[in-house]
């Protein structure tokens, strides 16, 4: 079945480390790519999204995500985490064969240590 | 732009009781998505418009549920008879004609079932 996967569950860091979320897709052909962040409380926001050109996607925040099409791969980067990144941070992806529907990873929980 | 808006933003209601959630979504998005989210499943797909018209309902998890969207500025989700284990956060979200956009969420409702 098609899915999106998010390894990590939750990561715990301190400030000013670096950040990599994984996240792998499983469906063929043309994808659109997303991620998303849910701070505490509230909804979930736009963070970055790829479609074409450069697989290195630069988002809000300082976030970074890159494409690796051979490894259906969209991981998540920052270089330096800030104890406001702490949130909930999940995958998208859309494609023709899911319907041009988001179908969403299972999500990371990712807690800043100031 | 007033974003994706829901009502109301908590309702805590009695086991058997009708409840209804109410979405708003972005004037000219023509998709609309009713999601739920609960820590033990995450964010589930429960259904999807197009158009007014559903496209896809295989995520409402029993006839409890239903869902409306009688015009291109409102939609309803209905829960009758409400159960405790009903008991999550519904969001909405909307999207423009056209791929590549992804969604853009309410701030959900926060439904408790006791």
């Amino acid at each position: 079945a098609q899915s999106v996967s998010q390894h990590n569950h939750h990561v715990i860091l301190s400030e000013a480390a670096s950040l990599e979320l994984g996240c792998n897709y499983s469906y063929g052909g043309t994808v659109n790519l997303f991620w998303y962040v849910q701070y505490p409380g509230q909804h979930l926001q736009l963070l970055l999204k790829y479609f074409s050109g450069d697989p290195l996607v630069k988002g809000i925040k300082g976030f970074e995500a890159e494409f690796i099409k051979s490894k259906f791969s969209f991981n998540l980067r920052k270089p330096s985490v800030q104890w406001s990144d702490t949130a909930e941070y999940f995958c998208a992806v859309e494609s023709k064969s899911s319907g041009d529907k988001l179908t969403f990873g299972t999500g990371t929980r990712l807690a800043v240590r100031p | 732009d007033a974003g994706v808006i829901q009502s109301p933003r908590h309702e805590v209601t009695e086991m058997g009781q009708e409840v209804t959630l109410r979405c708003k979504p972005i004037s000219g998005h023509d998709y609309l998505f009713w999601y739920r989210q609960t820590m033990m499943r995450g964010l589930e797909l429960l259904i999807y418009f197009n158009n007014n018209v559903p496209i896809d309902d295989s995520g409402m998890p029993e006839d409890r549920f239903s869902a409306k969207m009688p015009n291109a500025s409102f939609s309803t989700l209905k829960i009758q008879p409400s159960e405790p284990r009903d008991s999550a956060v519904y969001f909405c979200a909307s999207s423009p004609p056209g791929s590549n956009y992804g969604y853009t969420f309410g701030s959900g409702t926060r439904l408790t079932v006791v």
